[in-house]
């Protein structure tokens, strides 16, 4: 079964400087993707950013970028250079197999920028 | 381009009642999904829908949640009585065939008395 785990319930970071969440996972299916979404308090789920199990690179986009270690099973979320817009819930998600399938959500971590 | 519909935004009522959510899913996503996130914890999936059809409802409490989705687009999620423990946001989300990314609503955040 597909789990996912954030370890870190919360977290600050100051303005400007960069901060690293942490996930696992843990899936037996060979080929699936990682998604990470952030959640202001209004609420809504923001998608940041992709990676799929056989991308050879690193996904990034804009300031997020996802270290993904397929050895460790591990898929961190780095925010470089925040901004006090950044405090929000972060949740890192996964799906099994090739498209369309459910989301696997973690506990969530919540990031505090401070200025 | 408009983005995933919900309403209402909020709902309050007491326990044993019913309640309904609805969803449009973004025009042209064939799939679509319905979420619960309890306070503090990740959203959790309730049904999957491809069209008008079922993908997924194994974690759907069928003895008092009911969705539906005619037609293929819009979609209602019920829930008849309600419990205390439903408390929580209702998130629904869609997605093209073949892409990665959920788009998600803003949510219904709904409080059981």
């Amino acid at each position: 079964a597909q789990k996912i785990t954030q370890t870190q319930p919360g977290m600050f970071v100051q303005e400007k400087e960069a901060v690293t969440l942490d996930c696992t996972y843990d899936t037996s299916d060979p080929s699936y993707g990682l998604f990470w979404y952030k959640q202001p308090s209004s609420g809504e789920m923001i998608f940041l950013i992709y990676q799929g199990s056989y991308d050879q690179q690193n996904a990034t986009e804009g300031r997020y970028s996802l270290n993904f270690q397929k050895a460790r099973k591990s898929a961190n979320l780095v925010i470089s250079a925040s901004q006090l817009g950044d405090s929000a819930m972060y949740f890192c998600a996964m799906r099994d197999g090739e498209y369309g399938n459910k989301l696997v959500f973690g506990a969530g971590t919540i990031l505090r920028v401070k200025s | 381009e408009a983005g995933v519909a919900q309403s209402p935004r909020y709902k309050i009522i007491e326990k044993r009642q019913s309640v309904a959510f609805w969803c449009n899913p973004i025009s042209g996503h064939a799939t679509l999904y319905w979420y619960q996130q309890i306070l503090g914890q990740g959203p959790k999936l309730l049904i999957q829908f491809q069209n008008n059809g079922v993908v997924d409802d194994s974690q759907l409490p069928k003895d008092r949640f009911s969705a539906e989705r005619l037609k293929g687009v819009d979609s209602t999620l019920k829930i008849q009585p309600a419990k205390l423990e439903d408390s929580a946001v209702y998130l629904c989300a869609s997605r093209l065939p073949r892409a990665n990314e959920q788009f998600f609503g803003p949510g219904t955040r709904l409080t059981v008395l």
